[in-house]
């Protein structure tokens, strides 16, 4: 059973550096089935898809375009595992985020959520 | 991007209560929309995907329908363990989206 652990931070400055770790557990990050997704939910934007990483013959990235100047999403191989960071945040990235195995489309598993609250 | 609407926001049933929730999207998905189910304090999981097709572990009373533009979630006798919030999610059309909800509460 595929099961995906996250943490980090769950406080930060604006203008400072949002930053998740997500493990997974029956999986490899290097599938080639499968992306690694990152989405997070808020009242005002309700759940926002917001980038993945995934394998074919070569890593490769695709970020929403409202946060595709500030997003990292990397790979770990030697942990099996990988990571969120978003930069210069404001208030308005407060949210609940989630890190999300996508099959086909389908959002089959998806971690507990962390709690990112940016503020002063 | 494709524009997913559900409705009603909110539905308060009794528990043995017929239950349908609605989903539009603003273009065509084929049949490309998958629901998942979200409790307070869980995971989200995915209900039924491809339309129609229920994921692993859900039980027969949920049942998935449509095509094209219009989509529907029914739970034919409502249990305890269904009152949560339910959304849509279309893949056709690149990037995916999700409806805002519907939550199904307690009457």
């Amino acid at each position: 059973q595929v099961q995906l652990q996250q943490s980090g931070v769950g406080l930060v400055k604006p203008s400072q550096t949002l930053s998740l770790t997500c493990a997974i557990s029956g999986d490899s990050v290097s599938s080639i089935t499968v992306t690694w997704n990152w989405i997070r939910q808020s009242p005002s934007r309700g759940l926002e898809w917001l980038g993945r990483t995934y394998y074919r013959s070569k890593w490769s990235n695709d970020f929403a375009l409202s946060v595709e100047s500030r997003i990292t999403i990397n790979p770990d191989t030697s942990k099996n595992q990988f990571f969120l960071q978003l930069n210069s945040v404001t208030p308005e990235d407060t949210a609940v985020y989630y890190c999300v195995r996508v099959i086909g489309g389908v959002f089959d598993t998806w971690g507990r959520g962390t709690l990112v609250t940016v503020s002063s | 991007e494709t524009v997913m609407t559900q409705s009603p926001a909110t539905l308060s049933v009794s528990p043995g209560e017929r239950v349908t929730l609605s989903c539009r999207a603003s273009q065509s998905i084929s049949s490309n929309l998958a629901w998942y189910q979200h409790k307070p304090g869980q995971a989200p999981r995915p209900v039924v995907y491809g339309t129609s097709t229920r994921a692993t572990g859900i039980p027969a009373r949920f049942s998935g329908s449509g095509s094209g533009t219009e989509f529907t979630l029914t739970i034919s006798s409502l249990q305890s363990e269904d009152f949560a919030v339910y959304y849509c999610q279309q893949y056709t059309n690149w990037p995916w989206t999700f409806g805002q909800g519907t939550k199904v509460e307690i009457k």
